[in-house]
């Protein structure tokens, strides 16, 4: 069974502070999205990473896929109160096909 | 703009009741998707299809039933509630099955059972 392991679970920092959370598994996966959720609302498609290695940007937000397309992470440069959510990484589950497997998530929160 | 519309968006129900939770997108996508979410969990697949007249069992599918309706309409059924399955449900679209699509949620049915 693939899993993806999120980390930290929970971040509280102040606005203007920079901070990385991180997606792990022991398997690999041919890609790797992020959404971000909002209270009372869906998650919502930050971005897709497919090639190892690869990093994409988003204004401040930096996302990474590791080498071994185990693993990924977001960087958040500068961080806003606006990027208060929970971020979760999905990969897919091998198998060419959109089915998703999504990782625990990391609750961000930025005070003001 | 709809996207993804669900209904309910809040339930509570008693233990051994059964309800159906509605699901429908206006963005002519192939594939839909239901998904549970607990705390500390992420989400977890219900059942999923990948196009009309189509369904499949995914990751937590006992205790629940689907129909695909037809093209627009994805339903998710519980013939007898039970406490483990409160929650709160994510209804999804996909253009098709091939991977890589993002996927476009709808805002979730949070269902309570006593």
């Amino acid at each position: 069974t693939q899993l993806l392991e999120q980390s930290p679970q929970f971040l509280s920092i102040q606005e203007g502070e920079n901070l990385t959370v991180y997606c792990n598994s022991s398997s690999v996966f041919s890609s790797l999205q992020w959404y971000r959720q909002e209270p009372g609302e869906g998650p919502v498609l930050l971005v897709t990473v497919v090639t190892g290695g690869e990093v994409k940007k988003l204004k401040r937000l930096t996302f990474q896929f590791g080498d071994a397309r185990k693993d990924s992470s977001l960087h958040i440069t500068a961080a806003q109160p606006g990027d208060t959510g929970l971020y979760l990484c999905a990969g897919d589950d091998g198998g060419a096909t959109n089915k998703l497997i999504f990782g625990t998530g990391t609750l961000l929160a930025v005070q003001p | 703009n709809a996207g993804v519309t669900q209904t309910p968006k809040f339930q509570v129900l008693k233990t051994g009741q059964s309800m159906t939770l509605q699901c429908a997108q206006d963005m002519n996508h192939n594939s839909m998707y239901w998904y549970r979410q607990d705390p500390g969990m992420g989400l977890r697949l219900i059942y999923y299809s990948a196009s009309e007249g189509t369904t499949d069992k995914g990751e937590v599918p006992n205790g629940y039933n689907v129909s695909r309706l037809n093209k627009r309409e994805f339903s998710l059924r519980l013939e007898s509630a039970a406490p483990s399955q409160t929650s709160v449900y994510f209804c999804a679209s996909s253009e098709d099955w091939t991977a890589n699509q993002p996927q476009h949620f709808g805002d979730g049915t949070r269902l309570s059972i006593l």
